[in-house]
C-alpha cells in the first residue's frame, strides 16, 4: 500500500541553524500539507501546497517557513532560522481527498 | 477562531469492552469529518470518514456517528483490544479538495487486560 514517507526521523540541530524537512507524499497525490504537533498537544495545519505554489497557510508559517517541490517527488519544508519553539513534530500529509500522514521528524532545537 | 474539541482527554477500557470517543465541532460548515489513531512517535492514522450527508457510517469494528444537529462526533470502538491504545483525534475540513484539517485536542484509550 502506498504511504508517505519522511526524512530524518530524528532532527537536533542548534538555535538559529537552518533545517531541511524532507516528504515524500504518495505518487498521484495532488496536494500536500505539512502539519506540526508539540510534545502533548494537538496537531497544527501549517501550510498546505498545490500546483507548485502555496494555496493556504496558517500564522504559524511565517517567513521563517518554505516550502518546495523540486523534483516532481520530494516535499521539503526549510526553517530557516530555528527557534526554541519550532521544537515539535512535524508531519507531511497528501491527498485526493483523505489525507494521509507520513510518519513525521521529531525536530529537536538547542 | 473555529475549533474542534474533545470532551474525554484519557478513556480507560477493559479488553473486550466497546469504547466511545467524542469529539464536539464548531465549524458547522464543516461537511467531512475523519477520526484518526496516533501510535507514540508515529503520523496519524487514518481509521474512519464520514461525509455530513451522513449520520453514520460503519467500518471492521468502528462506527463513527455524526449530529450535525449538536455538532458532535463520536467514534465507537467494538471489542476493544490491546493494539487500540493510542489517542484519537477528530479533524473536519471542507471536503473541497485540498482543505486543511483543524484538528481536535486527542483522546488517549488505554486498554487493560
Amino acid at each position: 500500500e502506498p504511504e508517505v514517507t519522511q526524512t530524518p526521523s530524528h532532527q537536533v540541530t542548534q538555535m538559529g541553524q537552518e533545517v531541511i524537512l524532507r516528504c515524500v507524499p504518495i505518487s498521484n497525490h495532488l496536494y500536500f500539507y505539512w502539519y506540526r504537533q508539540i510534545l502533548g498537544q494537538k496537531v497544527e495545519f501549517l501550510v498546505s501546497f498545490y500546483n507548485n505554489e502555496i494555496s493556504e497557510k496558517s500564522e504559524i508559517f511565517d517567513d521563517q517557513f518554505s516550502v518546495e517541490r523540486p523534483d516532481g517527488s520530494n516535499f521539503t519544508l526549510k526553517i530557516r532560522s530555528t527557534k526554541l519553539e519550532d521544537s515539535a513534530m512535524y508531519f507531511c500529509a497528501s491527498t485526493t481527498e483523505t489525507q494521509y500522514f507520513g510518519p513525521g521528524t521529531r525536530l529537536l532545537v538547542l | 477562531g473555529e475549533s474542534v474539541g474533545l470532551h474525554l482527554p484519557t478513556l480507560s477500557v477493559q479488553e473486550g469492552d466497546n469504547s466511545i470517543i467524542n469529539c464536539a465541532y464548531s465549524n458547522s460548515a464543516s461537511d467531512y469529518f475523519i477520526w484518526y489513531k496516533q501510535e507514540s512517535g508515529k503520523g496519524p492514522q487514518f481509521i474512519i470518514d464520514i461525509r455530513s450527508n451522513m449520520d453514520k457510517r460503519q467500518g471492521q469494528r468502528v462506527t463513527v456517528l455524526l449530529n450535525k444537529t449538536v455538532k458532535h462526533l463520536s467514534l465507537q470502538i467494538a471489542a476493544t483490544q490491546p493494539g487500540d491504545s493510542a489517542v484519537y483525534f477528530c479533524a473536519e475540513t471542507l471536503r473541497a479538495a485540498g482543505n486543511k484539517l483543524t484538528f481536535g485536542g486527542g483522546t488517549r484509550v488505554l486498554v487493560k487486560p
